[in-house]
């Protein structure tokens, strides 16, 4: 069973739309983190954000936000009013101590197309 | 500060040779791990390392072969390649705070 799933594919908006990203994640560890990755065309990956298990918080940063509730396992990100260059496969990441070790475990990504 | 260093960038092999790609951190870190992205299936977890001397399999270990005999370096091996192996394969490292992931920037390796 997979450990972090990312049920969406791909996702395909209109310029302006918002889109929300899922991400359902499994673990009996009661520390662990949360990573969102943004993987342009250009191939790198780049770091969004990190969430730890002990802040439920959400957070926003400009157009982005997120959304973590530990009642679901979930932690979803949200892009308000899309943009052309918001067009990238996004990955949702789980960091957890299993056997004394911290290894992060990937969802498969979601591909999100933004259309002008 | 270099971070993690992975090198080659781009790569082409045939069917059969060996090769090995590298990977280096100037962290101090005690995880490092070996990924391979293919389409649709996400960074699937080749072997890891959670310290020097120690090394483990992870979900697609077949085929590659590593070694940590630093806390720096952790190389993967192909040892025979094979056309299932063309991937880009991503090398990353984690603090013992397990609250950080830094990321080589990719290889890209194809096999013919």
């Amino acid at each position: 069973a997979q450990k972090v799933t990312q049920a969406q594919t791909e996702i395909s908006v209109v310029e302006k739309e918002d889109v929300t990203l899922d991400c359902v994640y499994e673990t009996r560890d009661t520390t662990y983190y949360l990573f969102w990755y943004k993987q342009p065309p250009s191939g790198e990956l780049v770091f969004l954000i990190r969430r730890n298990s002990f802040d439920e918080q959400n957070e926003i940063s400009g157009r982005y936000s997120w959304n973590f509730q530990k009642s679901t396992s979930s932690f979803n990100f949200t892009i308000t009013a899309s943009q052309v260059v918001d067009s990238a496969v996004y990955f949702c990441a789980l960091s957890e101590r299993t056997g004394g070790s911290y290894i992060p475990t990937f969802g498969r990504g979601t591909s999100l197309i933004v259309h002008p | 500060n270099a971070g993690v260093t992975q090198t080659p960038k781009f790569q082409v092999l045939k069917t059969g040779q060996s090769m090995t790609l590298q990977c280096a951190q100037d962290m101090n870190h005690e995880y490092m791990s070996w990924y391979r992205q293919d389409p649709g299936m996400g960074l699937r977890l080749i072997h890891y390392s959670v310290g020097a001397g120690i090394t483990d399999q992870g979900e697609v270990p077949n085929g590659y072969n590593v070694s940590r005999s630093t806390t720096e370096d952790f190389p993967l091996r192909l040892l025979s390649a094979a056309p299932s192996q063309t991937s880009v394969y991503f090398c990353a490292s984690v603090p013992s705070t397990g609250n950080t992931i830094y990321f080589g920037e990719g290889s890209w390796l194809t096999v013919v």
